[in-house]
């Protein structure tokens, strides 16, 4: 399987654990994208990779939050000191690093707080 | 700042039969595109098709095809000869110019009757 994998696919924790997701783009990707999904809404857009730099944030991902793509290769999304208001699919989408290319999804990361 | 609109929250379209999903968008820009994708139940989203902005003649791809409407900002989907297999959430996103996050509408849930 060649397309975008997210780890785990889902995920249960209590309020104010930290938890963490993994990315793997499609392997010729350079570009990389993560977007949060609540019940009912489309996607929102949290941050922006090429290659390993972080290159835009969006005004959702608070301090809080963490991403990191240490060999622009994989990423990882953190959240620490989880909130119920965190719960939601978390997606990862990759593209080829040429500007108006198309994004392909990930299966996603179902997050659900207690 | 742009917007993605989508009006109808569900559709229903008998098996055999043709449906038109819509989509507005409001931008100041000139040079842009804009995608539908499909969000099965519990499985990742998937690219329907994609239309860029500069292109008059509208995208087709098999069963599925676009009504792009540049100066009324409109972007309607077809789908003909729906199957069950149709059965989806489709959202319609818009991505612009030199920015990398798509924005994405609410998405419709598209019901198929057999």
């Amino acid at each position: 399987d060649t397309g975008v994998s997210q780890d785990p696919r889902h995920k249960i924790t209590k309020r104010g654990q930290n938890v963490t997701f993994r990315c793997d783009p499609i392997s010729e990707h350079n570009r990389l994208y993560w977007y949060r999904q609540t019940l009912g809404q489309g996607p929102e857009f949290l941050t922006y990779f090429q290659n390993e730099a972080q290159l835009e944030k969006s005004r959702l991902l608070s301090d809080r939050f963490s991403a990191e793509r240490p060999k622009g290769s994989f990423s990882t999304l953190e959240i620490q000191r989880t909130e119920q208001g965190d719960s939601a699919m978390y997606l990862c989408a990759s593209s080829l690093d040429r500007d108006q290319e198309t994004q392909y999804f990930g299966p996603g990361t179902r997050l659900l707080v207690l | 700042a742009q917007t993605v609109t989508q009006s109808q929250p569900e559709m229903s379209v008998q098996e055999a039969e043709t449906v038109t999903l819509s989509c507005t968008y409001d931008t100041s820009e000139s040079d842009y595109y804009l995608f539908w994708y499909k969000q099965p139940p519990s499985r990742q989203m998937i690219l329907v098709i994609r239309q860029e902005a500069y292109k008059q003649q509208n995208a087709t791809e098999n069963r599925f095809s676009v009504n792009f409407q540049k100066a009324a900002k409109s972007f309607s989907l077809k789908i003909s000869d729906s199957q069950l297999g149709d059965a989806a959430m489709y959202f319609c996103a818009y991505g612009g110019s030199g920015t990398y996050k798509y924005i994405f509408g609410t998405g419709t849930r598209l019901k198929v009757l057999a």
